[in-house]
């Protein structure tokens, strides 16, 4: 298996503008989970799914950000409008069953806001 | 409140001496703990877990743990560290009843030649 898939690596956008990060999980995993990474907050959980279902969105900062999961093997975290502050890197996870096992994490998007 | 604590920075150690990462912790329940890392531009790497049984968990690359109750504490070892271990790395635990994580605000570890 190719592991998480995120794409794109890198993506600078001005502010205002709409930005999609995408995520492809391992095969077979049943939890997807974003993450954000910033110096000043260290690593935050923003959502997680269960079986495409999202179960825990307390992490999502505003409603500008929004996550979706159509299927099992493609997730979206979408920031509509983005502002400067939204820059950090942005990272996917996936798991066979959620807390109690380790989790896998793609590269990472690194989103800068201008 | 459920927590969990890195006290250091960063921790230099000499190739080849002995390395510790220190962790505590606060969570309702049995803890479920973690340790993973981090290295320049890549994303977490597991190395391993507490769930429960032997208090000292043995991972990834010559990693090892401690997990101590009385202290809450889950200190990441190694008997002899390489150059290549130096990397961010981060303590985490679960959310009681959750599948949720809370990560450490991590540890940089730079070992010298």
């Amino acid at each position: 298996d190719a592991g998480v898939i995120q794409s794109p690596r890198h993506e600078v956008t001005e502010m205002g503008q709409e930005v999609t990060l995408r995520c492809k999980p391992i095969s077979g995993h049943d939890y997807l989970f974003w993450y954000r990474q910033t110096m000043m907050r260290g690593l935050e959980l923003l959502i997680y799914f269960n079986n495409n279902v999202p179960i825990d969105d307390s992490g999502m900062p505003e409603d500008r950000f929004s996550a979706k999961m159509p299927n099992a093997s493609f997730s979206t975290l979408k920031i509509q409008p983005s502002e400067p502050r939204d820059s950090a890197v942005y990272f996917c996870a996936s798991s066979l069953a959620g807390g109690y096992t380790e989790a896998f994490f793609g590269q990472g998007t690194r989103l800068t806001v201008v | 409140a459920q927590s969990v604590a890195q006290p250091e920075d960063q921790v230099n150690v000499a190739e080849g001496n002995p390395l510790t990462v220190k962790c505590t912790y606060s969570v309702s329940g049995n803890p479920y703990l973690f340790w993973y890392v981090q290295y320049p531009n890549r994303g977490l790497q597991f190395l391993l877990k507490y769930i429960t049984g032997d208090n000292l968990v043995k991972g990834s690359y010559g990693f090892e743990a401690e997990f101590n109750k009385s202290q809450t504490s889950f200190h990441l070892k190694k008997p002899s560290a390489l150059v290549s271990d130096s990397a961010l790395y981060f303590c985490a635990v679960r959310v009681y009843n959750t599948d949720k994580l809370i990560f450490g605000t991590g540890t940089r570890l730079q070992v010298f030649p």
